[in-house]
């Protein structure tokens, strides 16, 4: 089973549309997550992090089941400037002081004109 | 806004010959990352670095690859003797402490091995 998993999509949707993205992890002992988005040949750019109470920032909203293990990324409004791969990412604990993050394979959004 | 910066952004090299990807991580922050994405494939951690050793590494980090702070602002990695399979883009990523906080990556280095 992979440890971070995302449905790889495309997701075409239209400017304006609500988009939502879900993701599911393996390791239940993870303690940190996040959205972050990647343009095509960029770095990963941390979005936002996401709270087991749920946050939002603006058009984004991100939600986090502990007992599913599952993790939610909603977009409202739709931009042209959306359009990115969605990365759904798990820092876990480890051993070491430091810890490493896992990532997702992505969600590629395209938002049409 | 500071950022963490990467050099150069490409370099390529034949198979066999050795490179080194410099990175100058966020100023005030205290662990270090590489990470690498093979083109198509998903972001994959390589190996975690503070207090000017190693705290993590993955099962890529082999022996080909080394890490180095070796001033107070530059971080890099050496891969001994590329190998065809090590082409990716590189990323580096820095964060001031380990709990809950978020990384923030570099440009990335295109290695292209020929």
């Amino acid at each position: 089973r992979k440890e971070v998993e995302q449905d790889p999509g495309p997701f075409n949707v239209p400017e304006g549309a609500t988009v939502a993205f879900n993701c599911t992890y393996s390791n239940s002992a993870s303690q940190s997550f996040f959205w972050y988005r990647q343009d095509c040949r960029k770095e990963p750019k941390l979005l936002m992090s996401v709270y087991s109470s749920g946050n939002e920032d603006g058009r984004f909203t991100a939600q986090l089941n502990r007992a599913s293990q599952y993790i939610s990324l909603l977009i409202r409004d739709s931009k042209l400037s959306d359009s990115a791969t969605y990365l759904c990412v798990v820092n876990n604990v480890s051993s070491g002081s430091a810890r490493q993050l896992t990532f997702g394979s992505g969600t590629q959004l395209t938002v049409l004109p | 806004e500071p950022e963490v910066t990467q050099t150069p952004s490409h370099q390529v090299t034949q198979m066999g010959q050795e490179v080194i990807l410099r990175c100058v991580p966020i100023s005030n922050h205290l662990y270090f990352y590489w990470y690498r994405q093979i083109l198509g494939q998903k972001v994959e951690f390589l190996v975690s670095f503070y207090n000017n050793e190693i705290s993590e590494k993955s099962e890529i980090f082999d022996d080909q690859f080394s890490v180095e702070r070796p001033d107070g602002s530059n971080f890099t990695l050496k891969i001994r003797s590329t190998k065809l399979e090590d082409s990716a883009m590189y990323f580096c990523a820095s964060t001031p402490r380990t709990v809950h906080n978020e990384q923030f990556f570099g440009p990335g280095t295109r290695l292209t091995v020929l």
